[in-house]
């Protein structure tokens, strides 16, 4: 019945790590994003995929990366986690047709690099 | 650059009105959102903008100023749940969505 959802919803790790995080939407949605919040609450867009395809790649270390293997699904995995990466990772979904292009945000993924 | 100015911190009374300021200098406008987070959940949405004037839904109003690249959440009957960060974003002539810092709202009895 959720619209978007993440998993998981905590994260804690050690530094250098591999992780990944989950996002799924069942709202039929063609665009997915990912967001960064750290701790000032600044959003930050990281990625967004439209039909499988990136759209929006902002500058962000390429141990960030990007899976989708369908319309519903945007997974982010991370490579040797860093300090720095402690931050909130929220999936978001819109709907390309019409004007308005509404985000719908997941619950949000706490990740802690230890 | 792009950039997004709403106040950081606002304090308010239960019952009473608060308008929530935000000014924007972007590459392009496609249009205004007005987001509410609560502490440790998501973002929602609350409204969009994108001619000029108010639009009002309930006890919240929206106001945009295209050539003042200016707008303000304004709102009313304020309640405790109200309590909450409200984020100003704009769409810029890419469509990409830019977003301000937030502004943390703490209502008081």
């Amino acid at each position: 019945d959720t619209a978007v959802s993440q998993t998981p919803k905590y994260l804690v790790t050690q530094m250098g790590n591999d992780k990944s995080i989950k996002c799924e939407q069942n709202l039929g949605h063609d665009t997915m994003y990912w967001y960064k919040q750290d701790s000032k609450k600044f959003l930050k867009i990281m990625f967004s995929y439209n039909n499988k395809e990136l759209i929006i790649n902002e500058t962000v270390p390429n141990r960030f990366s990007p899976k989708s293997p369908d319309k519903a699904h945007l997974n982010l995995h991370i490579n040797s986690l860093e300090l720095g990466d402690s931050a909130v990772y929220f999936c978001a979904s819109s709907q390309d047709r019409g004007e308005v292009k509404t985000q719908y945000f997941g619950p949000g993924t706490r990740l802690l690099v230890l | 650059g792009q950039n997004i100015d709403q106040p950081t911190e606002m304090t308010a009374t239960e019952g009473a009105i608060v308008q929530i300021n935000c000014t924007y200098q972007t590459s392009g406008f496609n249009g205004l959102f007005w987001y509410q987070q609560h502490a440790g959940e998501a973002p929602t949405f609350l409204s969009y903008n994108v001619l000029d004037g108010l639009e009002e839904k309930g006890r919240f109003s929206s106001f945009l100023s295209r050539s003042k690249g200016y707008s303000y959440l304004l709102l009313k009957e304020l309640q405790m749940k109200d309590s909450a960060s409200y984020l100003c974003a704009v769409w810029d002539s890419n469509y990409q969505l830019i977003w301000g810092a937030g502004t943390k709202l703490i209502i008081k009895p």
